[in-house]
């Protein structure tokens, strides 16, 4: 079975300060992807990042950052400095790739408020 | 490139009426899908493609018809509408393979609405 689970349904916090949304799966495949989408309040499904079951180094793309722990089943999410233009819904999703399977398993999301 | 486009963006119908959500995309992708987003739910695939001619159904497909006659277009057909299918409708694409082509790219979504 494959889940996505987000536990943190609403996270409100005020411009600048550093935030975390954080993402377990679960998942019997060895071979899987992972990745973070994100929602503005237009609607559209933004890709922030990818990342496979066989690396698991971190990664930093300005003040965006990824945390992939396979040891605790983990795929966190940080914002520094966070601005007003982060508040979004965020979504973490997972798609294996053995069997051939094309569903894309999304979590629940998490919605972020920055305020100013 | 115009990337995925969706038509409607908006949509109401009433109980029983039948419609079609337009799928279009031009980067010559191989697969594409339909998920559907209710609040609290996140996306739930409801059908896919792998390929014109080829089609399987997801994690909700009850309610829904799909085929690919085209590389380019995948639309959703809803049979009898019914208010349980209010939700936003978003259609994905993506090249096959691994590595970089497993990055899906989403549509505008379609929002609709069922009285």
């Amino acid at each position: 079975a494959q889940k996505v689970t987000q536990a943190q349904t609403e996270i409100s916090v005020v411009e600048k300060e550093d935030v975390t949304l954080d993402c377990v799966y679960e998942t019997r495949d060895t071979t899987y992807y992972l990745f973070w989408y994100k929602q503005p309040p237009s609607g559209e499904l933004v890709f922030l990042i990818r990342r496979n079951s066989f690396d698991e180094q971190n990664e930093i793309s300005g003040r965006y950052s990824w945390n992939f722990q396979k040891s605790t089943s983990s795929f966190n999410f940080t914002i520094t400095a966070s601005q007003v233009v982060d508040s979004a819904v965020y979504f973490c999703a997972l798609r294996n790739l053995q069997g051939g399977s094309e569903k894309l398993v999304f979590g629940k999301g998490t919605k972020l408020t920055v305020n100013p | 490139n115009a990337g995925v486009t969706q038509t409607p963006k908006f949509q109401v119908l009433k109980t029983g009426q039948s419609m079609t959500l337009q799928c279009a995309q031009d980067m010559n992708h191989e697969y594409m899908s339909w998920y559907r987003q209710d609040p609290g739910m996140g996306l739930r695939l409801i059908h896919y493609s792998v390929g014109a001619g080829i089609t399987d159904q997801g994690e909700v497909p009850n309610g829904y018809n799909v085929s690919r006659s085209t590389t380019e277009d995948f639309p959703l057909r809803l049979l009898s509408a019914a208010p349980s299918q209010t939700s936003v409708y978003f259609c994905a694409s993506r090249r096959r393979g691994g590595g970089k082509r497993v990055e899906a790219f989403f549509g505008q979504g379609t929002r609709l609405t069922v009285v």
